[in-house]
């Protein structure tokens, strides 16, 4: 099974800063990685899919790259309502794995 | 507007089964494959099973491999999870979610997802 990592597990920052978290697997999942946003109780939403295309309705601060084992969600000027944990997700094979999760919150 | 609406969570002993529904509305159901993901109180998410638009193919996450059976009634629109020989640490937050596309396979994702039932095992 493939297993993914995400670091750092939480962080903190503030209104404006440019945020960066990095997804790895176990092993290559080429470009099949997607990534998730959750609120607190709420279901979880689709940010970014096949690694770096942003999903209809997500704004265009929100961008993804990478491929093979490592991959970035980056935020270029974190928003109030960005507060949440994100999550990665390999689609390469089954079973279907998430990342541990990256706790965004505010500084 | 895509709507999944679960149901059927509830407190349940250990060892004993229930029974998950998805209702779904807003796309053509029998277009899409399924999955059901799960959340435990206060940890990451973690997928349970997913199964294709004619159930054709399915698939198990080997934490409930042998113990759950996903299925779907395509004329009622609706996705299931039956639930056997539950264990404490099958308490969780389903979720029931859409697939991109009928048959689950590499490169697919889930959106969007339902809000969620909760199943609590215990005694």
């Amino acid at each position: 099974d493939i297993q993914m990592t995400q670091s750092p597990s939480s962080l903190s920052a503030s209104v404006g800063d440019r945020v960066t978290i990095t997804c790895r697997a176990s092993q290559s999942i080429s470009s099949y990685l997607n990534w998730y946003q959750q609120k607190p109780g709420k279901a979880p939403k689709l940010l970014i899919y096949a690694a770096s295309s942003l999903q209809s309705g997500v704004p265009s601060r929100f961008s993804g790259s990478g491929s093979g084992t490592d991959f970035t969600l980056t935020i270029s000027s974190l928003q109030p309502e960005d507060f949440a944990t994100y999550y990665c997700q390999q689609s390469y094979s089954t079973p279907l794995a998430f990342g541990p999760g990256t706790k965004v919150d505010i500084k | 507007e895509v709507q999944l609406v679960e149901s059927g969570g509830g407190l349940v002993q250990p060892g004993r089964s229930l029974r998950l529904s998805c209702a779904a509305s807003g796309f053509t159901f029998d277009d899409y494959a399924m999955h059901w993901v799960r959340q435990a109180p206060g940890k990451g998410l973690e997928w349970v099973s997913g199964i294709s638009w004619n159930s054709g193919s399915i698939g198990y996450a080997d934490s409930v491999k042998g113990r759950f059976t996903i299925s779907r009634d395509n004329a009622k629109n609706s996705l299931y999870l039956q639930m056997n020989s539950l264990r404490a640490e099958d308490t969780a937050l389903y979720y029931c979610a859409k697939d991109r596309s009928s048959s689950w396979y590499r490169g697919t994702w889930f959106d969007p997802w339902g809000q969620g039932t909760l199943v609590t095992v215990s005694s």
